[in-house]
């Protein structure tokens, strides 16, 4: 039972690029979660898809979009890359009508902007 | 939203020694759920409080949530080098407000 995939693990980008991050959910999981951690923070809930459509989003600029795909992948998209968007970007896979509220989190992928 | 600050953001002790980290709000919470970040890894989820002063151990570590459901706090018994890392509450269920986290330093 393969768990939450991300890709790639690390880049390097330079400001004003754009960068698209990948997620595989949880085999059996409809729900993929955005967050964004800073160095030495908790996560920061960007946005969450289901059923391929943006359901909620955080505190966070238009340059963060996203998308889900009928397998239930993802992909997150940021415009215009600042210096402040390096960070740990994890996905976060659940199920809908989980009772739990349990997030499975993929191990990330750490940007650094330049 | 919901917010959560936790205290201390860190912690450093003898192995063998008690550790706890709390976990406050000014506002009622939902729920309260924990997850461990071991370093270099990704959260991984601990366990969930829902209601008013619940309690809930697993093995050496043991979780309470206020009867006001205004804070949480985990404690851990006689911790070991394996229970390094940072841990972090968060209110919410699949979107979460987590907390800055409490990072362990267990010495041996």
């Amino acid at each position: 039972d393969a768990g939450v995939t991300q890709s790639p693990t690390h880049l390097i980008k330079t400001r004003g690029q754009q960068v698209t991050l990948r997620c595989s959910p949880k085999s059996g999981h409809d729900t993929v979660s955005w967050y964004q951690q800073a160095l030495g923070q908790g996560p920061q809930f960007i946005f969450q898809y289901y059923e391929e459509e943006e359901r909620q989003r955080g505190n966070f600029p238009d340059r963060f979009s996203g998308h889900q795909f009928p397998n239930y992948s993802s992909e997150l998209n940021v415009n215009a890359l600042l210096l402040g968007d390096s960070a740990l970007y994890l996905c976060a896979s659940s199920l809908v009508r989980t009772q739990t509220g349990e997030l499975f989190f993929g191990e990330g992928s750490r940007l650094t902007v330049l | 939203g919901q917010q959560v600050m936790q205290i201390p953001q860190y912690q450093h002790v003898q192995e063998g020694e008690d550790f706890t980290t709390y976990c406050n709000s000014s506002t009622t919470l939902s729920n309260i759920q924990w997850y461990k970040q071991r370093p270099g890894g990704h959260p991984v989820f601990l366990i969930q409080l829902v209601k008013s002063g619940e309690v809930k151990k697993q093995k050496r570590l043991t979780f309470q949530f206020g009867e006001a459901k205004k804070n949480s706090s985990l404690h851990i018994t006689a911790t070991q080098t394996t229970d390094v890392g940072t841990y972090f509450c968060a209110a919410g269920y699949s979107t979460l407000t987590f907390g800055k986290g409490t990072m362990l330093l267990v010495s041996p």
